[in-house]
């Protein structure tokens, strides 16, 4: 299975900072990661899918890159809205397989 | 609107069986593969299972392969998860999800639309 590995496990940030969160997957997976983001009691919410494109809907400050195994989601002002925990996804190979997540909270 | 609204979950003792369905509404059912992921209490999220615009592929993580089966009905646009032989490590909180898919260098799956949710704890 296709290992994927997330940092850091937590972080809080302050009103209008840039919030970077990174991913590691154990093998090249050829940008098929997606971004999630889950608000306590919510499902999961899409934000980015193919490591870099944006869902529908999901507020432009949000934005993926990276290739290979190395992969980034960045925030670029953080919103009280954006609290929550976020989780990365390899869609290349079954089993599909998130990571831990990282808790985001406002400082 | 895509909606997705799980039903079927509660409290099972080990070795029972228990079956979720997913009906689903405000898109083409039948033009999208579909699948269900669990999350444990206070964990991660676990795929568990996907199923083929017409339920001819499925596909199964290792740890339930052989004890649960996925399907769906596309003129009722539902999803189904037959779960038998449950552990207690199938207690988890299941999402009916849409797969969405592309291609970069190779095809690859990702979950745009999420249900819900409903809670399955397996305890005696």
């Amino acid at each position: 299975d296709i290992q994927m590995t997330q940092s850091p496990a937590s972080l809080s940030a302050s009103l209008g900072e840039t919030v970077t969160i990174q991913c590691r997957a154990s093998e090249d997976i050829y940008s098929g990661l997606a971004w999630y983001q889950q608000k306590p009691g919510k499902s999961p919410q899409l934000l980015i899918y193919g490591a870099s494109s944006l869902q529908d809907g999901v507020p432009s400050r949000f934005s993926g890159s990276g290739s290979g195994t190395q992969y980034s989601l960045k925030i670029s002002s953080m919103q009280t809205e954006d609290e929550g925990v976020y989780f990365c996804q390899q869609g290349l190979k079954y089993p599909n397989t998130f990571g831990a997540g990282t808790k985001l909270e406002l400082k | 609107e895509v909606q997705l609204a799980e039903s079927g979950g509660g409290l099972v003792q080990p070795g029972r069986s228990l079956k979720l369905s997913c009906a689903a509404s405000g898109f083409t059912f039948s033009d999208y593969y579909m699948a269900w992921v669990r999350q444990a209490p206070t964990k991660g999220l676990e795929w568990v299972a996907s199923i083929s615009y017409d339920g001819g592929s499925t596909y199964y993580r290792d740890s339930v392969k052989g004890r649960f089966t996925i399907s769906r009905d596309n003129a009722k646009s539902s999803l189904y998860l037959q779960m038998d032989s449950l552990r207690s490590e199938d207690t988890a909180t299941y999402y009916c999800t849409t797969v969405g898919y592309s291609s970069y260098i190779f095809p690859y799956w990702y979950f745009d639309f999420w249900g819900p949710g409903t809670m399955v704890t397996v305890s005696s």
